[in-house]
């Protein structure tokens, strides 16, 4: 059974801090995706990467796969209130099966 | 097309009585994803459908849970004698299916907020 692990559990900082989340795993996944959830509402997705070492930006978070396709990182820039929420990783094969989800990290950006 | 959508957004029960949850993916997706979510925790895979074909089943979808999806279209949810440990947020999302491309990009809906009383 495929599991992820992420860390921190939880990161309270204040605004304008930088900060990195992880996720990782012992097994290789075909691809990661990152999402971000709200309280009372369903996980939105943020990014995919699928490719070892790909490294992809979306405006101040930045989003890294690993060589070997184990682990991910997300880093933001700059953090905002508006950043607060629970960050999720999930991973799986390309049949769609399998897919799992960490944890999830607990985010509290403070004015 | 404004997304998943999941009907009813919050259900209250009494232990020992039938629930059923809706869900209606992307009009375009033809996987639909079943999950739930406990608080604190991340979503748990239940089950997924690939058109009206049930692919794949959770161990820990009991036999009090099944799900539908007759025309492979919207999905149904059900639970039977619930019990105060089905209290959880059920999601559902959806995906297509792209040859060649990431098959994990999941839309989801707001989900369903069950509390077995």
């Amino acid at each position: 059974t495929q599991l992820l692990e992420q860390s921190p559990q939880f990161l309270s900082i204040q605004e304008g801090e930088n900060l990195t989340v992880y996720c990782n795993s012992s097994s290789v996944f075909s691809s990661l995706q990152w999402y971000r959830q709200e309280p009372g509402e369903g996980p939105v997705l943020l990014v995919t990467v699928v490719t070892g070492g790909e490294v992809k930006k979306l405006k101040r978070l930045t989003f890294q796969f690993g060589d070997a396709r184990k682990d991910s990182s997300l880093h933001i820039t700059a953090a905002q209130p508006g950043d607060t929420g629970l960050y999720l990783c999930a991973g799986g094969d390309n049949y769609g099966q399998n897919f799992v989800f960490g944890p999830g990290t607990r985010l509290s950006v403070l004015p | 097309d404004t997304g998943v959508s999941q009907d009813p957004r919050h259900k209250i029960t009494k232990r020992g009585q039938n629930v059923t949850f809706r869900c209606d993916p992307i009009s375009e997706h033809n996987r639909l994803y079943w999950y739930r979510q406990t608080l604190g925790q991340g979503p748990e895979f239940l089950t997924y459908f690939q058109n009206e074909a049930q692919l794949e089943k959770s161990r820990l979808l009991s036999d009090r849970f099944s799900a539908e999806r007759p025309k492979g279209s919207f999905s149904t949810l059900e639970i039977q004698r619930t019990e105060q440990g089905d209290s959880a947020m059920y999601l559902c999302a959806s995906s297509p299916t792209l040859a060649g491309g990431p098959y994990n990009e999941q839309f989801f809906g707001p989900g369903t907020r069950l509390t077995v009383l």
